[in-house]
């Protein structure tokens, strides 16, 4: 079965300093990935995802991940963070197979922004 | 404007009694899914329905029930049943070729 882990449930930046979240997942075949945000007592958003091709992918609000095959990783960056930024950050796979549709989501990471 | 609803936004229920949580989508997706987020432990998935009249077991259906009567509405009823409801409850839904997911506002419910 296909899990998710995100190794930081809290990370706290400067407001205009670098971001990256990571994330690391367990999967059999070619994954189909996903980065959502969610901000306090809402709906997730989805910033971006990866299917194949390019392994460098664009998102929106300035957010970009690289798929590694060879370390299993999707990790979100971002180069310069906002104070809006601030919120709760979720990788997800899709499964294949039987379970077809299904997302298997991480644990999720908190942002704080300093200003 | 497309989108999913969710209602209320704000649930309160005394123990031992069910509820249903409302869910409806207008952007003509065939798959629909209900996830309970708890904090610190991510969505986990409740059930999925991918067509009319059918929907399959997630990872935590226990006390837990659905129906798929209508394309557009997926409602969840959390039974007496379910041990400790107290959660925020999120709706999803999907076409069946990318699975990207678009989420509705959620809905929180608290058993007192």
């Amino acid at each position: 079965a296909q899990s998710v882990t995100q190794p930081d449930i809290h990370i706290t930046v400067s407001e205009g300093a670098s971001l990256e979240l990571r994330c690391n997942y367990s999967y059999g075949a070619t994954p189909y990935l996903f980065w959502y945000v969610q901000s306090p007592g809402q709906g997730l958003q989805l910033l971006l995802k990866y299917f194949s091709g390019d392994t460098l992918v664009q998102g929106i609000k300035g957010f970009e991940a690289e798929f590694k095959r060879s370390q299993s990783s999707f990790n979100l960056r971002k180069p310069s963070v906002h104070w809006s930024d601030a919120a709760e950050y979720f990788c997800a796979v899709r499964a294949g197979g039987t379970s077809y549709g299904k997302l298997t989501f991480g644990q999720g990471t908190i942002l704080t922004v300093h200003p | 404007d497309g989108g999913i609803t969710q209602s209320p936004k704000y649930l309160f229920r005394k123990e031992g009694q069910n509820v249903t949580l409302s869910c409806e989508q207008n952007l003509n997706h065939d798959a629909m899914y209900w996830y309970r987020q708890d904090p610190g432990q991510g969505l986990r998935l409740i059930y999925y329905s991918q067509i009319v009249n059918d929907f399959q077991k997630g990872d935590i259906a226990e006390g837990y029930s659905v129906s798929r009567e209508k394309k557009e509405s997926f409602p969840l009823t959390v039974t007496s049943a379910q041990k400790n409801p107290t959660a925020f409850y999120l709706c999803a839904s999907s076409t069946l070729v990318d699975n990207e997911q678009f989420f509705g506002p959620g809905t929180r419910l608290t058993v007192l």
